[in-house]
């Protein structure tokens, strides 16, 4: 079945840094990625949807300048933190829509643990 | 306004009983997807079962099957026969038509522990 790759599956950084998370769609095109949130015990939050070779669209409230998406091709989109700080610590995860049809599950990538000490 | 709601925080069930996790959802769209995802503690979400707004039948999938009422805008989730290793979190979510290609949107989820 439909693979979606996602890497570092946790990461520690120090307040002020930088981290990418990279996802990438193994065995199909991705022309678009989800990026969600999840705090411990909370639900999955939409942060934004990335398109290849478009901008990204964000979800209300999400600081785009903070949270820089790019999808550089057909199988790889990448979440940048820039300039992190202990309250983005948490569980980020990608997901792309199955081929198929509209019916198909996301396939979702397992996961970025995120620490900002 | 919550899409989805998941009014169970946590549930204890006992191995090989039967176990229901409720969901409500709230949409005008006559066209829309219900999907039931599985997220272990190690955070993976596992794609469990689907119900699509026309479909006629109930889904099922195995020891999962999907208790569709569209009037009551209920998708329940039945998992029989339960294992220990069915603790886990469970998120029901929902896609509409305007983003048919995309997004779910997630209850609160309901934390299930299965006890010998």
């Amino acid at each position: 079945g439909a693979v979606v790759s996602q890497h570092p599956s946790w990461v520690i950084c120090k307040s002020g840094t930088s981290v990418k998370i990279e996802c990438r769609s193994l065995d199909f095109q991705a022309t678009t990625m989800f990026w969600y949130r999840q705090f411990p015990k909370q639900s999955l939050m939409l942060m934004a949807t990335s398109n290849e070779g478009s901008k990204a669209t964000y979800e209300q409230g999400v600081e785009k300048d903070k949270f820089l998406i790019n999808h550089a091709s057909l199988t790889l989109s990448t979440l940048t933190v820039t300039s992190a700080h202990p309250e983005d610590s948490s569980f980020y995860i990608c997901s792309a829509p199955g081929q198929g049809s509209r019916d198909s599950p996301l396939h979702f990538g397992n996961g970025t643990r995120l620490t900002v000490t | 306004a919550q899409k989805i709601t998941q009014t169970q925080p946590g549930m204890f069930v006992q191995e090989k009983e039967a176990v229901t996790l409720d969901c409500t959802y709230d949409t005008s769209d006559p066209s829309y997807g219900l999907f039931w995802y599985k997220q272990p503690s190690s955070g993976e979400m596992i794609f469990l079962i689907y119900q699509g707004s026309y479909d006629q039948q109930n889904a099922t999938e195995g020891r999962y099957s999907l208790n569709f009422q569209k009037a009551r805008k209920s998708a329940n989730l039945v998992i029989s026969a339960s294992q220990l290793g069915d603790s886990a979190m469970y998120f029901c979510a929902m896609r509409e038509a305007p983003d048919s290609w995309g997004k779910l949107q997630f209850g609160a989820g309901t934390q299930v522990v299965v006890t010998p």
